[in-house]
């Protein structure tokens, strides 16, 4: 069965520059999730879209910016990048309460 | 206090032993709840939903106790597999996913 796709799986950056992570769901999913895993620390909500409009915003900075666009596929769009954004970063998408999660894309800043 | 709160761990037990992992959330409004498994560098994978009636999934069985804001899981006869890190998720509004910070489970044999 298809799967939540995330690219890139791995992303080296410098301090304030910028990333780009994208998430394509799994088909005829209609929300996806942006969630932010640090080292040793459990995953956090970031920001939600459903049918292309942002659906709720948990703790994401206002450096990053997200979209999920026509095809559902979404974006994170992270700018003036810090040292404390190195995490994992994951996206999950769901047809109702159960979501699936992407294999992350780990994003190292130095 | 920490919306979701979990065993801090970690639990080193042998092959065949039975484990329980205790949850507990503070949001009264919560909606769904679940168990999630989480392999070292990997994402976390649905292990399952958790229902005030209880649930059962093989060797995994699963309870909530919404009046004591409560969740547990039960893992009988572990194997060497289950070996992993098991978070304790509760959703709220929205689908919005709260991870308890997990419990590294180690099965030695």
């Amino acid at each position: 069965a298809a799967g939540v796709i995330q690219s890139p799986r791995h992303l080296i950056k410098e301090k304030r520059e910028t990333a780009t992570l994208k998430c394509y769901p799994i088909p005829r999913h209609d929300t996806v999730y942006w969630y932010q895993q640090g080292p040793g620390q459990d995953p956090q909500f970031l920001i939600s879209f459903y049918e292309k409009m942002q659906s709720d915003k948990g703790s994401i900075p206002d450096r990053f910016s997200a979209q999920q666009f026509s095809d559902y596929h979404s974006e994170l769009n992270m700018s003036s990048l810090e040292l404390g954004d190195s995490a994992l970063y994951f996206c999950a998408s769901s047809l109702g309460e159960t979501q699936y999660f992407g294999p992350g894309t780990r994003l190292l800043v130095l | 206090r920490k919306e979701v709160e979990q065993d801090p761990g970690p639990f080193n037990v042998p092959e065949g032993a039975t484990v329980a992992f205790n949850c507990t959330y503070s949001n009264s409004a919560s909606q769904s709840f679940f168990w999630y498994r989480q392999d070292c560098r990997k994402e976390p994978k649905l292990l399952m939903s958790v229902y005030s009636s209880g649930n059962e999934d093989g060797r995994f069985t699963a309870q909530l106790n919404r009046a004591s804001q409560y969740i547990s899981l039960l893992i009988r006869d572990s194997k060497l597999s289950d070996s992993a890190t098991y978070l304790c998720v509760v959703e709220s509004s929205n689908y919005k996913l709260t991870f308890g910070k997990g419990t590294l489970l180690t099965v030695n044999p």
